[in-house]
């Protein structure tokens, strides 16, 4: 089955050690996405890759970085993790046409990585 | 500054009665409207969505039902089933935008 798989499912790290979530696809998708999700709160979108182009939120902190090294594949990494980087991490895909008729799709959800930080 | 917002945190409705969920976003660029689901340690799974040219869409026992004067949605589920019982996300975006902005989700319970 075509899917959107998210590794590893707990992620525990210590406060300041680098840490990378994986994410991959098997749906030939051209845009992925990563969210961050706290605890009662709206999954709020970090970047995602257009193709290779990457889109950044204006919010998004710069310890929060990605790449993608090719369609399949994404990775978020956070460079020094703080105690309020505890979240689920989600990764979504979608198949998106350019200009007006992006958002139109709907977008598939991983089963998201939750990371603690100690 | 929360664009898309649900008030109820938690519905709770009778096995085959009605569920309505409600949503409501402020920003009027807003054009393209849907519905997710998630089941505990899963991610969230497309449900349903609506167009702003449209003001209801079905699909089975789910209906999206769309007031863009009150800048309001809803989804309707009849008749209620056990299974659900999940986290309903209403989210929204804009025109060339790739971008979801979700609601913090409200979580209905259908009891049996």
């Amino acid at each position: 089955d075509a899917m959107v798989i998210q590794n590893p499912r707990y992620q525990v790290t210590q406060f300041g050690k680098p840490v990378t979530l994986s994410c991959s696809q098997t749906l030939n998708h051209n845009v992925m996405y990563w969210y961050q999700q706290k605890s009662s709160q709206a999954p709020k979108l970090l970047f995602h890759y257009y193709d290779k182009d990457f889109n950044n939120e204006a919010d998004t902190p710069d310890n929060f970085q990605s790449r993608r090294p090719n369609t399949s594949f994404c990775f978020l990494d956070i460079r020094s993790p703080g105690l309020g980087d505890a979240a689920m991490y989600l990764c979504a895909t979608s198949r998106e046409a350019s200009g007006s008729l992006s958002g139109r799709n709907e977008q598939f959800f991983g089963p998201g990585t939750r990371l603690t930080v100690l | 500054d929360q664009q898309v917002k649900q008030n109820s945190p938690s519905l709770s409705v009778q096995e085959g009665r009605i569920s309505i969920l409600n949503c409501d976003y402020t920003n009027s660029m807003f054009d393209y409207f849907l519905w997710y689901k998630k089941y505990p340690a899963e991610g969230p799974t497309f449900l349903i969505s609506i167009s702003s040219i449209k003001d209801k869409n079905e699909d089975g026992r789910f209906t999206v039902f769309l007031n863009k004067s009150a800048k309001h949605l809803s989804l309707h589920i009849v008749p209620s089933q056990p299974g659900d019982s999940a986290v309903y996300f209403c989210a929204a975006s804009a025109s060339g935008a790739n971008n979801l902005f979700f609601g913090t989700g409200t979580r209905l319970t259908v009891i049996p």
